[in-house]
């Protein structure tokens, strides 16, 4: 089946500095999702990309869907502790969800 | 806007039993999915119901889960019996339509604990 990626596996980071995290794939994707999940609660959606080379941002979040539609990228500015967490990539091809492992993030204040 | 509500939030069985997890979806969406995530892993979909006829079922362990959405809204998610590696946290999730990004929401999760 499709697999992904996600890299780093953990990140400690100090409060203020920016984040980049990424998803890679061997399969295409049609559509490309970032969530993030705190403990004990489900993934909750960041960002949703539906074409190659797309770039949205939600606030300090900008996330990046891949030319070759193979990969994506997320990265966070300017950290808050309230950006702990664990962020997903998941991608889409055919109706079929595949998620990556997630990016635990830590920041110190 | 309620959430997607889930219950029990935690369980925990020994192994060869049974165990049945509810899910109540947003009202008015019409697909629900059933994803298990294991620690340290991201979720894997189970079973992806479209009102309440199954879409995708390609990954459910049917010789021992199964899943129901009578009438189109609640689902049930059973696993029968029950085996140590069936230890995960089981989310319920929902959309307006098939694409899981138009509106989905997932729910807490249920915490299976298998002895």
């Amino acid at each position: 089946g499709q697999q992904l990626n996600q890299s780093p596996q953990s990140m400690f980071i100090q409060e203020g500095e920016d984040v980049s995290m990424n998803c890679t794939s061997s399969s295409i994707f049609n559509t490309w999702l970032w969530y993030k999940q705190d403990p004990g609660e489900g993934p909750v959606l960041l960002i949703a990309l539906y074409k190659a080379g797309e770039l949205t941002s939600n606030g300090r979040l900008t996330a990046q869907f891949g030319i070759t539609r193979k990969d994506s990228f997320l990265n966070i500015s300017a950290s808050i502790p309230s950006d702990v967490g664990i962020y997903f990539c998941a991608g889409f091809n055919a109706g079929k969800s595949t998620f990556g492992d997630g990016t635990t993030l830590t920041v110190k204040p | 806007e309620a959430g997607v509500a889930q219950s029990p939030r935690y369980k925990i069985i020994e192994k060869r039993q049974s165990v049945a997890f509810w899910c109540n979806p947003i009202s008015g969406h019409a697909t629900l999915y059933w994803y298990q995530q294991i620690l340290g892993q991201g979720p894997k979909l189970l079973i992806q119901f479209q009102n309440n006829g199954v879409v995708d079922d390609s990954q459910l362990p049917k010789d021992r889960f199964s899943a129901e959405r009578l009438k189109g809204v609640d689902s049930t998610l059973k696993i029968q019996p029950a085996k140590l590696e069936d230890s995960a946290v089981y989310l319920c999730a929902s959309s307006l339509d098939k694409n899981l990004d138009r509106g989905s929401n997932f729910g807490p999760g249920t915490r299976l604990t298998v002895t």
